[in-house]
């Protein structure tokens, strides 16, 4: 069964500085591979998704993720942190289902 | 327009009620799916149904039943409510089935609080 690990549970980073988000994922053909952002209060809006072709995937709001098979991993990064990102990062792996990993709480320091 | 709408957004109910959670999606799509989400912000598959139809039912107490009218409607319906039910329950919708692989529209949430 697929499953999709976050390890960092919570983040800070200061405002400019650059980011990345781990995410791992177990799963025994090519994943299916997603970024969800929830923002307090929020629901959970796609940043961006993998399903083949170039492992380096552009998203919304200046965000990128690299699928490694190497590494099971689909980071996600970007270079320069606004305050406005602020909020729950989830990744996701998909198959039959969605499987959605256990969030990483990211805050920005001014 | 909302695209995937949920009410309420905020329900406070004592335990043991019945209540029910009401979604709408205006995307077209013909797959929809309740989650829930866990104070510990865990997100994690009730049901999925496409066209009407149960696809996925995970483990879930028989006191959920989900109820489709139509393919733009998916209610989230609770019996006899417990303290363990408080959490965040989002609706999504997807265009195809095999809901995992479509990208997946959610809701707002609805924040249940069982007293």
């Amino acid at each position: 069964a697929q499953s999709v690990t976050q390890p960092d549970i919570h983040i800070t980073v200061s405002e400019g500085a650059s980011l990345e988000l781990r995410c791992n994922y177990s799963y025994g053909a090519t994943p299916y591979l997603f970024w969800y952002v929830q923002s307090p209060g929020q629901g959970l809006q796609l940043l961006l998704k993998y399903f083949s072709g170039d492992t380096l995937v552009q998203g919304i709001k200046g965000f990128e993720a690299e699928f490694k098979r190497s590494q099971s991993s689909f980071n996600l990064r970007k270079p320069s942190v606004h305050w406005s990102d602020a909020a729950e990062y989830f990744c996701a792996v998909a198959s039959n289902d969605m499987r959605f990993g256990a969030g990483t709480r990211l805050t920005v320091k001014p | 327009d909302t695209a995937v709408s949920q009410t309420p957004k905020y329900l406070v109910t004592q335990m043991g009620n019945d209540k029910s959670i009401k979604c709408e999606q205006n995307l077209g799509h013909d797959t929809m799916y309740w989650y829930k989400q866990d104070s510990k912000k865990f997100l994690k598959i009730m049901f999925s149904y496409n066209n009407k139809e149960l696809i996925i039912n995970e483990t879930v107490p028989n006191r959920f039943s989900p109820k489709s009218p139509d393919k733009a409607h998916l209610n989230l319906h609770i019996n006899s409510l417990e303290l363990g039910d408080s959490a965040v329950y989002f609706c999504a919708s997807s265009h195809r089935v095999a809901g995992g692989t479509d990208t997946q529209y959610f809701g707002p949430g609805t924040r249940l609080t069982v007293l």
